[in-house]
């Protein structure tokens, strides 16, 4: 079965720093990766994907992530953090029949300092 | 377009009621999830359906029935309740173009006590 790991529970950094958050699956298949986040108290909102084609991809609030096949990494980064970016991060892999469910790691909780 | 909703948005249940949290989509998704999160563990599937008649069991099945007789409709049956199951429940549905899978929607929670 397909599993994700995302390094480090809680991650802190300071308002315009960068932020890396690490992500790495095990799949013998090549995966559907995606990054969503939670905002407290809320539902999850997809920030990107990787299905086929350019490795680095681009989603939204200046986010982005490069999927390495040699690395089995997805890790997600955004140049500059703001305080809005204050949330929980998850990482998931596709699973199941032609790719249907997701399973998701255990998250990263960012936390942003002015 | 209301999307992915949810309820009830919160439930409160005595040890061994069964209950049904409803899920329903308008966006002519032809997959739907369920998935319950628990502090610390992420979000966990529980059961997942490709299309109307079909349903597969996710990694936490036991304790929890499903059916899907609508594109639209995807509840989540707990058969007897237990304090185990208290956690937040998120349905979400999605769709395939050209063989490529979308990514989820997901509904904004049900939120559930079992006392």
């Amino acid at each position: 079965a397909q599993s994700v790991t995302q390094l480090g529970s809680h991650v802190s950094v300071s308002e315009g720093a960068l932020v890396l958050l690490r992500c790495n699956y095990s799949s013998s298949v090549p995966p559907y990766l995606f990054w969503y986040v939670q905002y407290p108290n809320q539902g999850l909102q997809l920030l990107l994907k990787y299905t086929t084609g350019a490795t680095l991809v681009k989603g939204i609030n200046g986010f982005e992530a490069e999927f390495k096949k040699s690395e089995t990494s997805f890790h997600l980064t955004k140049p500059s953090a703001h305080m809005s970016d204050a949330a929980e991060y998850f990482c998931a892999v596709s699973e199941g029949q032609a790719g249907t469910a997701l399973i998701f790691g255990k998250g990263t909780t960012l936390s942003v300092s002015s | 377009n209301a999307g992915v909703t949810q309820t009830p948005k919160f439930q409160v249940l005595k040890t061994g009621q069964s209950m049904t949290l409803q899920c329903a989509q308008d966006m002519n998704h032809e997959y739907m999830s369920w998935y319950r999160q628990d502090p610390g563990m992420g979000l966990r599937l529980i059961h997942y359906s490709v299309g109307a008649g079909i349903t597969d069991q996710g990694e936490v099945p036991n304790g929890y029935n499903v059916s899907r007789s609508t594109t639209e409709d995807f509840p989540l049956r707990l058969l007897s309740a237990a304090p185990s199951q208290t956690s937040v429940y998120f349905c979400a549905s999605s769709y395939s173009t050209g063989g490529v899978f979308g990514g989820y929607t997901f509904g904004s929670g049900t939120r559930l006590t079992v006392v």
